[in-house]
């Protein structure tokens, strides 16, 4: 199975800064890396697919970047509504695998 | 726009059968991958597997003994049976559209429903 580490586990930042997500691939998966954001209580919903591609609806600070087994979600200004769990997802092979989230909180 | 309602049992005895379904609105379950994740507390999320609209199947290994899903096109849904459960099988379950086409992610996400394994 494709290992998926993302750090940092947790970080805290304040409205306005500029955050910065990593996630590394235990081995090479091309572009198929997709972020997702999750909120208590309610469905996680997908962010950036493909690497880099912003899904449909999803507000221009969000951007992905990377390739291969290094990609990094960077959120520009963070937003009040964006206090959230970040997660990514590699879909290059199966099993289908998951990083073990970022909590990003309230400075 | 198409969404997705997990339902079933809240608590499930050891070794017996969890079963939930996925109820979708909106939109036709024919023609698309659907696909069952869990989140143990405290642990990250983990890929159950898929069924496709006409019945197809792709399971974790890790889990693939156990597990059964399949697609009803009559009632719009389609079910996740997980058997011998044991304490390991305590998660948050969620459903979700698996889109398949060119790139590969999961669009659509129900909220999830929470599964305990005691006696």
């Amino acid at each position: 199975d494709i290992q998926m580490t993302q750090s940092p586990s947790s970080l805290s930042a304040s409205v306005g800064d500029r955050v910065t997500i990593t996630c590394r691939a235990s081995q090479s998966i091309g572009s198929n890396l997709n972020w997702y954001q999750q909120k208590p209580g309610k469905a996680p919903n997908v962010l950036i697919y493909s690497g880099s591609r912003l899904q449909i609806g999803v507000p221009s600070r969000f951007s992905g970047s990377g390739y291969g087994t290094d990609f990094t979600l960077t959120i520009t200004s963070l937003q009040p509504e964006d206090f959230a769990t970040y997660f990514c997802q590699q879909t290059d092979s199966f099993p289908l695998t998951f990083g073990g989230g970022t909590k990003v909180e309230i400075k | 726009q198409v969404q997705l309602q997990e339902s079933g049992p809240g608590l499930v005895r050891p070794s017996e059968t969890l079963s939930l379904t996925c109820t979708v609105s909106g939109g036709s379950i024919t023609s698309s991958y659907w696909s069952w994740m869990r989140q143990p507390p405290g642990k990250e999320l983990e890929w159950i597997g898929y069924v496709y609209g006409s019945g197809a199947t792709n399971y974790n290994p890790s889990l693939k003994s156990r597990v059964s899903m399949s697609v009803d096109t009559s009632m719009n849904h389609f079910s996740l049976k997980l058997s011998s459960v044991t304490a390991a099988d305590t998660a948050l379950y969620y459903c979700a559209r698996y889109v398949r086409s060119g790139n590969h992610y999961m669009d659509v996400w129900g909220k999830g429903t929470t599964v305990t394994v005691s006696s």
